[in-house]
């Protein structure tokens, strides 16, 4: 158990350029949630899979915002499009889902400031 | 929707000291977790303490336990014996279990710094 990693840990970018991020959750994990976090704030909730399928998306996911989650493994957040109210903290965790309430564990997260 | 408050935006208390930071919720379900999740400085967040509602005896975890007053939704954490590896963002945050999205839902945190 290696635990949840991310990467990029840093992404520095020009408004209006693409980025993407990945996240590879704890093996065997079939939950994954991406949150975001601003300066000053509590994480909050993106989006969900349940292994490969996206299960929900919150009203802060823009049509701008994508995440994919193939094969039920890793995941990926791609944001086109960049604006500088895109700059924050991305923040991955994931649970086991087999039952009951799990604990989500959390990765380092990618910060990402836009230019 | 549920809403997670905290009113402590920063707090500091000397070494080996006790601490408490607070937290209140609001939700009109009966059935819900509570966690306090730590994120240190330029670190992952890691979980501290969990507490289900429907247990009416306040969970604890070593030097760490919480006031769980289901009535007032008030969740409050102790720290005791504070130690200089406690400084940290702490963030109190509210779920609602159900199949599928256990999304959690956080308050605004607490910056504690432990001092030597």
């Amino acid at each position: 158990d290696t635990g949840v990693s991310q990467d990029p840990r840093h992404k520095i970018t020009k408004r209006g350029q693409n980025v993407t991020f990945r996240c590879d959750p704890i093996s065997e994990h079939n939950r994954l949630y991406w949150y975001r976090q601003t300066l000053g704030q509590g994480p909050e909730f993106l989006t969900y899979f349940q292994n490969e399928a996206q299960l929900e998306k919150s009203r802060l996911l823009s049509d701008r915002f994508s995440a994919e989650r193939p094969k039920g493994s890793f995941s990926t957040l791609e944001i086109q499009r960049t604006e500088q109210g895109d700059s924050a903290m991305y923040l991955c965790a994931s649970s086991t889902g087999t039952g009951g309430t799990d604990t989500q564990y959390f990765g380092p997260g990618t910060r990402l400031t836009v230019l | 929707a549920q809403t997670v408050t905290q009113s402590q935006p920063e707090m500091s208390v000397q070494e080996a000291e006790t601490v408490t930071l607070s937290c209140t919720y609001d939700t009109s379900e009966s059935n819900y977790y509570l966690f306090w999740y730590k994120q240190p400085p330029s670190r992952q967040m890691i979980l501290v303490i969990r507490q289900e509602a429907y247990k009416q005896q306040n969970a604890t975890e070593n030097r760490f336990s919480v006031n769980f007053q289901k009535a007032a939704k008030s969740f409050s954490l102790k720290i005791s014996d504070s130690q200089l590896g406690d400084t940290a963002m702490y963030f109190c945050a509210f779920m609602k279990p159900q199949f599928g999205n256990e999304k959690l839902t956080f308050g605004t945190g607490t910056r504690l710094t432990i001092i030597p």
